[in-house]
């Protein structure tokens, strides 16, 4: 079963806008990743965040973890269309191994 | 460096068929971890290899198994395939000695059982 829900499904937004997608897991984690893929391709490390982190950034990402709720956010800030992608959030929760979220869709128009 | 590789990237296989997927982690990489990806069930996890001992296992059946290397390259193999097998199988290998560090995806074999 996935770990972790991603919210909303899809998103359609244009560019120079900020896209913020989030991730709602289930067990208590040491850390949660957000990966990026592009249609039909592997996924791409995006940035990893710390149980005992709240925020991290990365160029045009910025990421927030609240565990107590457990969730994260994807903020990515002035969207270009190169962006359109698939964004999946990954935990580890009570095991050594990542577990997925079932991921945002998002497509930037130009 | 080179990045992770699998072989081949596209496959198209009859039910009933066995089939071996090939994966080679980036250089100094010792876990390597596979998943299957499907429109229906998203990303799942299917096992992990670590100096060549398998290190974690997911819900799939028997069906599937796995070997590394001394050279960290793994394989994966699909015995008696069903039509449910067709999905997009990547390879991921990890520079830390735990697979939740961030993993390096390679570009995926697109298996098709027909």
């Amino acid at each position: 079963s996935q770990q972790g829900e991603e919210d909303p499904q899809a998103l359609s937004i244009q560019e120079g806008e900020n896209a913020t997608m989030n991730c709602s897991y289930k067990t208590s984690i040491n850390n949660l990743q957000w990966y990026r893929q592009n249609s039909g391709r592997g996924l791409v490390h995006l940035i990893l965040i710390r149980s005992n982190e709240r925020e991290k950034h990365s160029g045009r990402l910025r990421v927030t973890l609240d565990t107590s709720k457990k969730s994260s956010s994807l903020l990515i800030t002035a969207s270009r269309a190169a962006d359109t992608a698939s964004y999946f959030c990954a935990t580890d929760g009570t095991t050594d191994k990542l577990i997925f979220g079932t991921g945002t869709r998002l497509q930037v128009f130009p | 460096k080179a990045g992770v590789t699998q072989t081949p990237r596209y496959l198209i296989k009859t039910r009933g068929q066995q089939v071996t997927l090939s994966c080679s982690p980036i250089s100094g990489h010792r876990s390597v971890s596979w998943y299957q990806q499907t429109p229906g069930q998203g990303l799942q996890f299917l096992f992990e290899y670590f100096s060549e001992t398998q290190r974690n296992k997911g819900n799939f059946p028997g069906r599937f198994s796995g070997r590394q290397f001394s050279n960290s390259r793994s394989e994966m193999n699909v015995s008696t395939l069903e039509l449910g097998d067709s999905a997009l199988y990547l390879c991921a290998s990890s520079l830390r000695d735990q697979a939740n560090y961030e993993q390096y995806f390679g570009p995926g074999t697109r298996l098709t059982v027909t």
